[in-house]
């Protein structure tokens, strides 16, 4: 089993609809989740950190789900300009350094 | 102001030669990375060092040398380019890599990354 796990995808989804991404990890004892966003031949960039109690911000959810070791990102209102390819990351908690990124789920927006 | 940059953006050679690549991180932080995506996008962490010190080596050949003056600065080095090094290599930094908890304090700033491709 691979330590991060999404949907590749990709999404296509028209303007103004709500899409939502799934991931699963794998080490229980993992402490840090994060969304990436990376645009394509670009570098990630952090979309926003995952928090244990759920967080907004803006059109964007992220949810967690430490008994299911799964976590989301809901996109509301969706723009042409959120097509990207999102990464969901995690952090173990042996000394907080490994960082793994999963394979990312490709989003397509159209008008 | 770049906050991490890295040279050459693109870097095309032959097998077996050897070629650097250079990163340099202007925010101050005290952890610096290396990853690799290769063309599937996946990306994967390579190294990993803090305040100067390797602190993380995830099973890559021995070909791969990274090289930390300060801490500012991870250069990698590659002895013997293959094929299978054609891929991104992304340099990050993050203001601290420990268990610091969740936030902004753990993000991964990247580089523009390094297109190479070994002929």
């Amino acid at each position: 089993r691979k330590e991060v796990e999404q949907d590749p995808g990709p999404f296509n989804v028209p303007e103004g609809a709500t899409v939502a991404f799934n991931c699963t990890y794998s080490n229980s004892a993992s402490q840090s989740f994060f969304w990436y966003r990376q645009d394509c031949r670009k570098e990630p960039k952090l979309l926003m950190s995952v928090y244990s109690s759920g967080n907004e911000d803006g059109r964007f959810t992220a949810q967690l789900n430490r008994a299911s070791q799964y976590i989301s990102l809901l996109i509301r209102d969706s723009k042409l300009s959120d097509s990207a390819t999102y990464l969901c990351v995690v952090k173990d908690d042996t000394g907080g350094f490994k960082t793994i990124f999963g394979a990312g789920t490709r989003l397509f927006v159209k008008a | 102001d770049t906050a991490v940059s890295q040279t050459p953006k693109y870097l095309v050679t032959q097998m077996g030669n050897d070629k650097s690549i250079k990163c340099e991180q202007n925010l101050g932080h005290d952890t610096m990375y290396w990853y690799k995506q290769d063309s599937k996008k996946f990306l994967k962490i390579m190294f990993s060092y803090n305040n100067k010190e390797l602190i993380i080596n995830e099973t890559v050949p021995n070909r791969f040398s990274p090289k930390s003056p300060d801490k500012a600065h991870l250069n990698l080095h590659i002895n013997s380019l293959e094929l299978g090094d054609s891929a991104v290599y992304f340099c990050a930094s993050s203001r601290q890599g420990g268990r610091a908890g969740v936030g902004v304090l753990n993000e991964q700033f990247f580089g523009p990354g390094t297109r190479l491709t070994v002929l």
